[in-house]
């Protein structure tokens, strides 16, 4: 079975701070894992996804996420954050066919 | 067509009327997902399709929601005698195979409202 824990509902960050949201997983097979954003109003879109082939991943939009097996951590982090990042971000993992998502984690940016 | 396609994208329904949500997926993904989303609840899950089957009905909140998935293709959502705590965003995913880590696409959801 998988699970998936993002801590933090809600995230308030300056415009150009580091943004980093955290996701925890757990998994009883490798897992792929997965970050989507949601921007207000609109639907879900894949930011990035690790797939074993590398433990650091680029997405979109300057997001990257590290990919560390020993804390089963998938945390999403950008250098500088913009105005436009303001969204909800949700990970999710799968391993046998099913996708399962965290709660969701609401980014705020502040001018 | 080039992406999922729910239908319809508004549905506002009385209580302890039936309703049943269509979802489209891409053309060729055999993987097909049913999600709720509530304000503050993320994503919920309730079902998955391989194909025609259901492998994982585990996230189905009561008996009164069931799914099909017909031709390896559409795939309907039924919720019947509809409670006020259905309201929400009713989403679908469809995938090549997750299993393999190919990414779900989403739909733009129907939004339910029960009155």
């Amino acid at each position: 079975a998988q699970s998936v824990t993002q801590l933090g509902s809600h995230v308030s960050v300056s415009e150009g701070a580091l943004v980093l949201l955290r996701c925890n997983y757990s998994s009883s097979v490798p897992p792929y894992l997965f970050w989507y954003v949601q921007y207000p109003n609109q639907g879900l879109q894949l930011l990035l996804k690790y797939t074993s082939a590398a433990t650091l991943v680029k997405g979109i939009n300057g997001f990257e996420a590290e990919f560390k097996k020993s804390e089963t951590s998938f945390h999403l982090t950008k250098p500088s954050a913009h105005m436009s990042d303001a969204a909800e971000y949700f990970c999710a993992v799968t391993g046998q066919g099913n996708l399962i998502f965290g709660k969701g984690t609401k980014l705020s940016v502040k001018p | 067509g080039a992406g999922v396609s729910q239908s319809p994208s508004n549905k506002v329904t009385e209580k302890g009327k039936d309703v049943e949500l269509r979802c489209d997926p891409i053309s060729g993904h055999t993987a097909l997902y049913w999600y709720r989303q509530s304000l503050g609840q993320g994503l919920e899950f309730l079902i998955y399709f391989q194909g025609n089957s259901a492998p994982d009905k585990s996230g189905l909140p009561s008996d009164r929601f069931s799914a099909e998935r017909t031709g390896g293709s559409v795939s309907t959502l039924t919720i019947q005698r509809t409670q006020q705590e259905d309201s929400a965003v009713y989403l679908c995913a469809s995938s090549f195979r997750l299993d393999i880590g190919t990414e779900a696409f989403f739909g733009q959801g129907t939004r339910l409202t029960v009155v």
